[in-house]
């Protein structure tokens, strides 16, 4: 089956640093990758939609500038949370959506916690 | 608006008593539906999902859910629930195209109970 990594599966950074996720699809090329928010005990909020070599983009609310995504490949998106604040600290989860074939999938990595101190 | 709505935010069931999971959805065109399910601190693992074609969709670890248009709902069930099932289960639906975002539901913790 298809399979998404995420690397690290956890973080601890201090406030006012940046952190980079990675997101890798390993057995398949991801025409689209998508990155996700999830705040304890809550539902996945979308945050951006990211195209391979193209622009992502985000959903409303969310800052652009503080929240890089960066899709430089078909099998790698990276999210890099800049200038880290508490009110960051939550879990992403990014999931991948393959090139070609019928049926609409969507795989999710195992996801990240972030957690600023 | 598209939206999916899990009305129950918290079940206990009795291990080896049988689960309905409730989701209904609206969504504007022809709907792919979903179900995840997701231990503490986990990613999310796909449970079945329904494209098209018979609705009653079999999925892994003995669950099912039926389509029924008529009344937006994707249900999730499960015979027999065992200990391990305790975990956050998430209603999706999608468009069905590449390069759209599954839409989710709030979720419904499922405790299990000795």
């Amino acid at each position: 089956g298809a399979v998404v990594s995420q690397h690290p599966s956890r973080v601890i950074c201090k406030s006012g640093t940046s952190v980079k996720i990675e997101c890798r699809s390993l057995d398949f090329q991801a025409t689209t990758m998508f990155w996700y928010r999830q705040f304890p005990k809550q539902s996945l909020m979308l945050m951006a939609t990211s195209n391979e070599g193209s622009k992502a983009t985000y959903e409303q609310g969310v800052e652009k500038d503080k929240f890089l995504i960066n899709h430089a490949s078909l099998t790698l998106s990276t999210l890099t949370v800049t200038s880290a604040h508490p009110e960051d600290s939550s879990f992403y989860i990014c999931s991948a959506s393959p090139r070609a074939g019928a049926g609409y999938e969507q795989y999710f990595g195992p996801g990240t916690r972030l957690t600023v101190t | 608006a598209q939206s999916v709505t899990q009305p129950d935010i918290h079940i206990t069931v009795s291990e080896g008593a049988s689960l309905e999971l409730r989701c209904n959805y609206s969504y504007g065109a022809t709907p792919y539906l979903f179900w995840y399910v997701q231990s503490p601190g986990q990613g999310l693992q796909l449970l079945l999902k329904y494209f098209s074609g018979d609705t009653l969709v079999q999925g892994i670890k003995g669950f099912e859910a039926e389509f029924k248009r008529s009344q937006s709902s994707f249900n999730l069930r499960k015979p027999s629930v065992h200990w391990s099932d305790a975990a956050e289960y998430f209603c999706a639906v999608g468009a069905g195209q590449a390069g759209t975002a599954l839409i989710f539901g709030k979720g419904t913790t499922l405790s299990v109970s000795s």
